[in-house]
Order: structure tokens, then C-alpha cells, then sequence
């Protein structure tokens, strides 16, 4: 059975400080691996990673996936007040691309 | 803004009934997946049409079922309501046919069934 396991399932910190998400995952056909950031409603996309070792940078965020040890990190540096939400994993996978998602992070970044 | 519109975003149904959501999928989008998210869970795919038919379903009975229009909107109807049915209703469109895509989201109905 498809699986994708993210840890920690919550986390808090403080403002300024760095945070490492980790999602692990077990698919047939893996297509992709992309991150998204969920605050109230719909889950918004961060990043869409393919090939292992490629990191993937924006602002403060950035991410990187190794298909060999199939798992992928979401680091977070210098963190805000507003980085406060939960990070969803999706894995893309088998031929309809449909997406398995893990439980996600809940992260709380406190003043 | 993702271009990805949903409605109604918030409903509130007795148990029993029937419900249809609505999704809008983002300009040039052929692909609509629907996913049920509960309270402090991750999303769970229910199924994902693509060019009119269904193309993939997770474990939802068939209570739950779907259609995608020729302009490539979508709903989700589901019949005979439960109460664990209330949940986020959060509607994705992608691009199929090539290899590697994003899906973006529209904002989600809450439904709430009493």
C-alpha cells in the first residue's frame, strides 16, 4: 500500500530559528514529491521535486529529495510568526498521478 | 489566487441527504482530482476525472460520485449523508499528459452534516 509518513507531526519553535520537516514515503511509480503550506483553508503549493539532490530554493524556504533513501526535507531558516501552519507532503504516483498525502507538520512559530 | 474556484464554501446538511460541490479548474486544466480532508488529517484522495471520465478513486464508497463537464468543471454529489462525512472538500486541477505536475487547490467547502 502506498504510504507517505511526515515527521515530526508538530513542532514549536521560536522566531530565528531553523526548522527541518521530514517526509518519507513507500509508492508504486513515483512521479513526484511536492510540499504544501495549509494555514485555514486550501493548501497552497511551495515546491514540485523530481530528481534526487536537486535542491529547491525560495526565499527562506528550500527542499531537497533523495529517490535513493526515498525521502525529502523542507528546511526553513530564520523562521516567522508567519511560517506558523501545516506543511503537507504529497507524493505523485502510479498512472493516474493521483496524490498521497502524509499528515503533516504543524508548525508554530512563537514570538 | 489559483484560479481554482469552489462553491458553496460552507454548507451545512442533515443526515440522510444528498449534497453536489462544484469545482472550477484553473484555465488551460484537464484534470480535477476531489479530496476529503478531515479535522487535523491530511487530504484523502476520493477520485480524479480527466477529460470527461474517471480516471482513479480511493477507498470512498459509492455513495460518492462525480462528473466532469466538458469545459472541465466538476462536481462531487454524495448521497445518503453521514455525520463523518463532515469534512474539507478540497477540489485540484492539474495538467495531464505531461509528466510531472502541480495541482493547485481551490479553497475548499466546509461541510458539515448535523
Amino acid at each position: 500500500e502506498d504510504k507517505v509518513v511526515q515527521s515530526p507531526l508538530s513542532l514549536v519553535v521560536h522566531e530565528g530559528d531553523t526548522v527541518t520537516l521530514n517526509c518519507s514515503y513507500e509508492v508504486t511509480n513515483f512521479r513526484s514529491l511536492l510540499w504544501y503550506k495549509q494555514e485555514k483553508k486550501a493548501p497552497t503549493f511551495l515546491f514540485m521535486l523530481t530528481s534526487s539532490g536537486i535542491e529547491k530554493k525560495s526565499g527562506r524556504l528550500s527542499s531537497i529529495l533523495d529517490k535513493k533513501e526515498l525521502f525529502s526535507i523542507l528546511n526553513i531558516t530564520a523562521t516567522q510568526t508567519g511560517d506558523s501552519a501545516v506543511y503537507l507532503c504529497a507524493v505523485g504516483a502510479g498512472n493516474n498521478r493521483k496524490l498521497i498525502w502524509g499528515l503533516g507538520t504543524s508548525l508554530a512559530v512563537n514570538p | 489566487e489559483t484560479g481554482v474556484t469552489q462553491s458553496p464554501t460552507h454548507l451545512i446538511k442533515t443526515r440522510g441527504q444528498q449534497v453536489t460541490l462544484r469545482c472550477s479548474s484553473q484555465s488551460g486544466h484537464n484534470t480535477v482530482s476531489w479530496y476529503q480532508q478531515a479535522l487535523g488529517q491530511g487530504p484523502q484522495f476520493i477520485f480524479q476525472y480527466y477529460r470527461e471520465e474517471e480516471n482513479g478513486r480511493g477507498n470512498f464508497p459509492p455513495r460518492f460520485s462525480g462528473l466532469q463537464f466538458p469545459n472541465y468543471s466538476s462536481e462531487l454529489n454524495v448521497n445518503a449523508l453521514e455525520l463523518d462525512d463532515s469534512a474539507l472538500y478540497l477540489c485540484a486541477s492539474s495538467l495531464e499528459g505531461t509528466m510531472n505536475t502541480e495541482a493547485f487547490f481551490g479553497q475548499g467547502t466546509r461541510l458539515t452534516v448535523v
